[in-house]
């Protein structure tokens, strides 16, 4: 079974600053990891995804994730933020089959 | 625009009654999946469907039912509704049904019961 945690609900960034946020799961079987993000009233839409290979995995809007297996994690990144990134982001591993199971998602808040 | 289209994008209706959603995966997606995403649940798997066949079931309530018809469009249909089941219910389909795949996502039905 899949489970996915996702530290913090609510993450404020500076425009242009650093944005971090983090996802651990856990699996009993290899996952397959993927970052959403939902914009206000929109449907989700895919940033990035792991599915095997090189493990820094890059996405669009200039975000890029890590698989890192040791730590069980895939922390989603952006080196600058940009006032368009405030939505809600949510990660959400698959597993032996393919339904997403979503962490409570995060919030990200960018101040001017 | 993801190409996934689901209707209605807004119902509202009393307690008791049943509704349907429909959902038109992409052009060329075999495979469907329901979600449900409310305020204290989150976003949650309910069904997935795969060439007219069931693949998996989630947390649907047997209230709940849905299906694939032959031309991959999906309904779900949601009965004896209680206020509880007040929310955003998203379609998304993917191309087969292996775990790797993406699933592209509609714009949801947000449903309120009253």
């Amino acid at each position: 079974a899949q489970s996915v945690t996702q530290l913090g609900s609510h993450v404020s960034v500076s425009e242009g600053a650093l944005v971090l946020l983090r996802c651990n799961y856990s699996s009993s079987v290899p996952p397959y990891l993927f970052w959403y993000v939902q914009y206000p009233n929109q449907g989700l839409q895919l940033l990035l995804k792991y599915t095997t290979g090189a493990t820094l995995v890059k996405g669009i809007n200039g975000f890029e994730a890590e698989f890192k297996k040791s730590e069980t994690s895939f922390h989603l990144t952006k080196p600058s933020a940009h006032m368009s990134d405030a939505a809600e982001y949510f990660c959400a591993p698959t597993g032996a089959n393919s339904k997403l199971t979503f962490g409570k998602g995060i919030t990200l808040s960018v101040r001017p | 625009d993801s190409g996934v289209t689901q209707t209605p994008k807004h119902l509202i209706t009393a307690t008791g009654q049943r509704v349907t959603l429909r959902c038109s995966p992409r052009s060329g997606d075999l495979s469907v999946y329901w979600y449900q995403q409310s305020l204290d649940q989150g976003l949650q798997f309910l069904i997935q469907y795969y060439n007219g066949e069931e693949r998996a079931k989630g947390n649907i309530l047997e209230r709940f039912s849905a299906q694939q018809f032959p031309d991959l469009h999906s309904e779900l249909n949601l009965s004896s509704l209680e206020l509880g089941d007040s929310a955003l219910y998203f379609c998304a389909s993917s191309r087969t049904s292996g775990p790797q795949e993406t699933q592209y996502f509609g714009p949801g039905t947000r449903l309120l019961v009253l």
